[in-house]
């Protein structure tokens, strides 16, 4: 069974534009969380989907914002962007939401802004 | 913010020793988890601890927790080069958010 896959691995963006990032969840699994990890650091909470609303928000900026889709799939979208936005950007899933739950991460979309 | 910390933030150890690591919290929690992470891409999980319990073994790890300490440590025993790694111990909230310690990157030298 294939995992979670993130697309694209890489992507250099320059200061002002915005992204898109794809994650495909596990089959069968209805959450999506996606965290941000700087360089150096643990991963930071940005958003968790299930059934296709959201279900917690991390603080980060309105310039994030996500979405999932029928199938469970998700994008996170970044606008106007910083040289502080550079940052591994991790996709993961879960069957439920809940406490406790184990979550199964991809591995990741690097992005640069120049 | 993080919610945890690890200490030591590096560790570096021959093939076939033991490596300890521990993990500091502030808050209540409900569980504990270690997630281990190659080469900075996806994080694996490794093994989930409640706050009811005190220890639990996972192969060759073994998680402790303490709650009244706010404190959990991961040692995992006869360490191999496969287990060089970032290891990063998360408290679980509201939904599936996780709060991420720091993390301590391990080295195991053959």
């Amino acid at each position: 069974d294939a995992g979670v896959t993130q697309s694209p691995t890489h992507l250099i963006k320059t200061r002002g534009q915005q992204v898109t990032l794809r994650c495909s969840p596990i089959s069968g699994h209805k959450s999506v969380s996606w965290y941000q990890q700087v360089l150096g650091q643990g991963p930071q909470f940005i958003f968790q989907y299930y059934e296709k609303e959201e279900r917690g928000r991390g603080n980060f900026p309105d310039r994030f914002s996500a979405r999932q889709f029928p199938n469970y799939s998700s994008e996170l979208n970044v606008n106007a962007l910083l040289l502080g936005d550079s940052a591994l950007y991790l996709c993961a899933s879960s069957e439920r939401t809940g406490v406790g739950e184990k979550l199964f991460f991809g591995s990741g979309t690097q992005l640069s802004v120049l | 913010s993080q919610q945890g910390e690890e200490d030591p933030q590096a560790l570096s150890i021959q093939e076939g020793e033991n490596a300890t690591m521990n993990c500091s919290y502030k808050t209540s929690i409900n569980n504990l988890q270690w997630y281990r992470q190659n080469s900075g891409r996806g994080l694996v999980h490794l093994i989930l601890i409640r706050s009811n319990e005190r220890e639990k073994h996972s192969g060759r790890l073994r998680v402790t927790l303490d709650t009244s300490k706010k404190s959990s440590s991961l040692l995992i025993t006869a360490s191999r080069a496969a287990d060089t790694a970032s290891y990063f111990c998360a408290t679980g909230a509201a939904g599936n958010k996780l709060t991420f310690g720091g993390g301590t990157r391990v080295l195991v030298k053959p």
